[in-house]
């Protein structure tokens, strides 16, 4: 069975750049997770799709953060512009409903905004 | 709101001994999930174990077990027979079933490095 898999595996932008992430979550999986993980720090949930419905998106920075799962499969998360505090891990993540208890993860995308 | 803390930014361990890493959580729900991840220097987040807090027996995986206090809301995660590929970070997480959006919400990890 093929993981979630992300794109690409790194990037580095310019301050007021746009940049988008892309994500493929496992066949089957109803939802969608994107996760901001700072270094140092633990992931924290940004927003959450069942199919390609938006579930939560509290903690999505809206001025400058969109996401879409248009067909309820992949995903993918934009910012725009960026900041420096953008600078992160990006990791996606998707179980097969939302009481799944269990979540699988990506290899995430680093992000590094000079 | 729930909250997630580990108080050990760092382990070390030695090849072939045990250390065990802790973690607390604050809850006022009386059901819920408790994980632990391992993140590999890859960043790829993989579970390594996970209890129901219903279940008063605690979880085992192979070498990875659990030390389940639900009254002191601990969660430690003992891993035995340390190996070189256990190195790295390691974080708790807490999920209630009964959330709304189900949302994950993660401690701040604890790198753990193994010595040869």
């Amino acid at each position: 069975e093929a993981g979630v898999a992300q794109s690409p595996r790194y990037k580095i932008i310019e301050k007021r750049q746009s940049v988008a992430f892309w994500c493929n979550p496992i066949s089957g999986h109803a939802t969608l997770y994107w996760y901001q993980q700072i270094l140092g720090q633990g992931p924290k949930l940004l927003i959450q799709f069942q199919n390609n419905g938006v579930v939560d998106d509290s903690q999505l920075p809206k001025d400058r953060f969109s996401a879409e799962r248009l067909k309820g499969v992949d995903s993918t998360l934009k910012i725009q512009p960026a900041k420096l505090e953008d600078s992160a891990v990006y990791l996606c993540a998707s179980s097969l409903d939302r009481t799944s208890p269990e979540q699988f993860f990506g290899p995430g995308t680093r992000l590094t905004v000079l | 709101a729930q909250t997630v803390t580990q108080s050990q930014p760092e382990m070390s361990v030695q090849e072939a001994e045990t250390v065990t890493l802790s973690c607390t959580y604050d809850t006022s729900e009386s059901d819920y999930y408790l994980f632990w991840y391992k993140q590999p220097p890859s960043r790829q987040m993989i579970l390594v174990i996970r209890q129901e807090a219903y279940k008063q027996q605690n979880a085992t995986e192979n070498r990875f077990s659990v030390n389940f206090q639900k009254a002191a809301k601990s969660f430690s995660l003992k891993i035995s027979d340390s190996q070189l590929g256990d190195a790295a970070m390691y974080f708790c997480a807490y999920r209630s079933p009964y959330s709304g959006t189900y949302k994950y919400i993660f401690g701040t990890g604890t790198r753990l490095k193994v010595l040869a």
